[in-house]
């Protein structure tokens, strides 16, 4: 099976602007979580969504917004870009079917603000 | 509210000799736990998951609920084991994992010739 997809891989932004972010999970996973990577912070949660509704929730401002697809693509939004949004989107995809379930990765797209 | 804490962010050691990457961790339900790898320049991967109790690589993980320790080792380091390891844990329900894995702040191995 293709891995986890992300585009695009890479994004340069300046203060104020708007970005939307893609992921492509692994064939029938259901389950996309999003992360955000920074050297000083580590890894965050954002968000999961499951079946077009968000399930978990991180410790994010609204302006960190996402959806998912009927064919389980997701979608992350952020708005009103800040210097500090500068990081490494990761986004995992999981069957999440009854049980414990390992989450697979992208390799990220790397967000730059300016 | 859970928590991972990984003491050590820079490990070095020498091929051959034994390896143990630290992991606590706090989490008041039923947790299950992880330790994912990321290579240089690769995408953060599965190494091990505690439910498994497998040995991949030569790693194994150990869960002790009383110590709420999941401490990483291998017995014999290799230099092809340098990386950044980080231990996470996924809060459960009903015997299902939540989407939402809670990270340490990485170990970054350095296993030296």
């Amino acid at each position: 099976k293709a891995g986890v997809t992300q585009t695009p891989r890479y994004l340069i932004k300046t203060r104020g602007q708007q970005v939307t972010l893609s992921c492509s999970p692994i064939s029938g996973h259901r389950s996309v979580s999003w992360y955000q990577q920074t050297p000083g912070q580590g890894l965050q949660f954002l968000f999961e969504y499951f079946s077009e509704t968000q399930r978990n929730k991180g410790n994010f401002p609204g302006r960190f917004s996402g959806r998912q697809f009927s064919n389980s693509r997701s979608e992350m939004n952020v708005s009103t870009l800040e210097l500090g949004d500068s990081a490494l989107y990761l986004c995992a995809s999981s069957p999440q079917l009854a049980g414990v379930h390992t989450q697979y990765f992208g390799p990220g797209t790397r967000l730059t603000v300016l | 509210a859970q928590r991972v804490t990984q003491p050590e962010k820079l490990l070095s050691v020498f091929k051959g000799a034994p390896v143990e990457l630290k992991c606590n961790y706090s989490y008041s339900g039923s947790p299950e736990l992880f330790w994912y790898v990321q290579y240089s320049r690769q995408r953060l991967q599965l190494l091990l998951r505690h439910i498994s109790r497998e040995s991949i690589k030569g790693f194994t993980a150990d869960l002790n609920k009383g110590e709420t320790s999941f401490h990483l080792k291998k017995p014999f380091a290799q230099e092809e084991d340098s990386a950044m390891y980080y231990c996470a844990l996924s809060g459960t329900a009903g015997g299902t994992s939540y989407g939402k894995l809670t990270f340490g702040q990485g170990t970054i191995l350095t296993v030296h010739p």
